[in-house]
């Protein structure tokens, strides 16, 4: 049961040029939505998130768009740079009761910015 | 920057052997959490912790696994009677009321 899901396993891009990694859900009780980024022998790192009332939240060189009719979200990274270099995941959450999120992640998508 | 530290970075264990894998969360931190990724597949949730006990758990996290926050720093994994299967990355994870940070992870082999 694939609540969140990222299509395309890999990317790969020029440096400089634009990145969009695009996730879908199926969940309609989501409401919070993030994107990690994760290193080899790493933990996922935090990188940007949404909030289901909003449709675009930016920071820096990344910006994140959500799609509620759609059930998709997307990160575009701009301008890419190879330290992006890394597999992002895609994940999203409801709150419960106690408020705490249970965080639901996408397979991951391999991003490669060749210099 | 504070950070999620988990220990040990990796850990061998005999099959049917317990395991404890250890976690300090963030210090101000209230949701605790601990996620586990199979080689090659994705992230997947174990189980969250709040107020002392579990708020809420997947279908993997059965009779064999446990949780505990012993001393009010520490937040431990307990796998009782590990299977080869158990083999793989498991991430602690802390959060306040926004995104949840997550620790370098512990590697669990299983032989």
């Amino acid at each position: 049961d694939q609540q969140v899901k990222q299509n395309s396993p890999s990317l790969s891009v020029q440096e400089g040029r634009i990145s969009i990694l695009n996730c879908d859900y199926t969940n309609s009780m989501f409401d919070y939505f993030l994107w990690y980024k994760k290193y080899p022998a790493e933990g996922p790192t935090f990188l940007i998130s949404i909030s289901s009332i909003k449709d675009k939240n930016e920071d820096g060189r990344f910006t994140v768009f959500l799609n509620k009719s759609a059930k998709h979200l997307s990160l575009h990274i701009v301008p890419s740079q190879p330290g992006d270099s890394a597999v992002y995941f895609c994940a999203a959450s409801a709150k419960s009761r106690s408020g705490s999120e249970k965080l639901v992640f996408g397979k991951g998508m391999k991003l490669t910015v060749n210099p | 920057e504070p950070e999620v530290t988990q220990t040990p970075s990796h850990q061998v264990t005999q099959m049917g052997q317990e395991v404890i894998l250890r976690c300090v969360p963030i210090s101000n931190h209230l949701y605790f959490y601990w996620y586990r990724q199979i080689l090659g597949q994705k992230v997947e949730f174990l189980v969250s912790f709040y107020n002392n006990e579990i708020s809420e758990k997947s279908e993997i996290f059965d009779d064999q696994f446990s949780v505990e926050r012993p001393d009010g720093s520490n937040f431990t994994l307990k796998i009782r009677s590990t299977k080869l299967e158990d083999s793989a990355m498991y991430f602690c994870a802390s959060s306040g009321y926004t995104e949840a940070f997550f620790g370098q992870g512990t590697r669990l082999t299983v032989v």
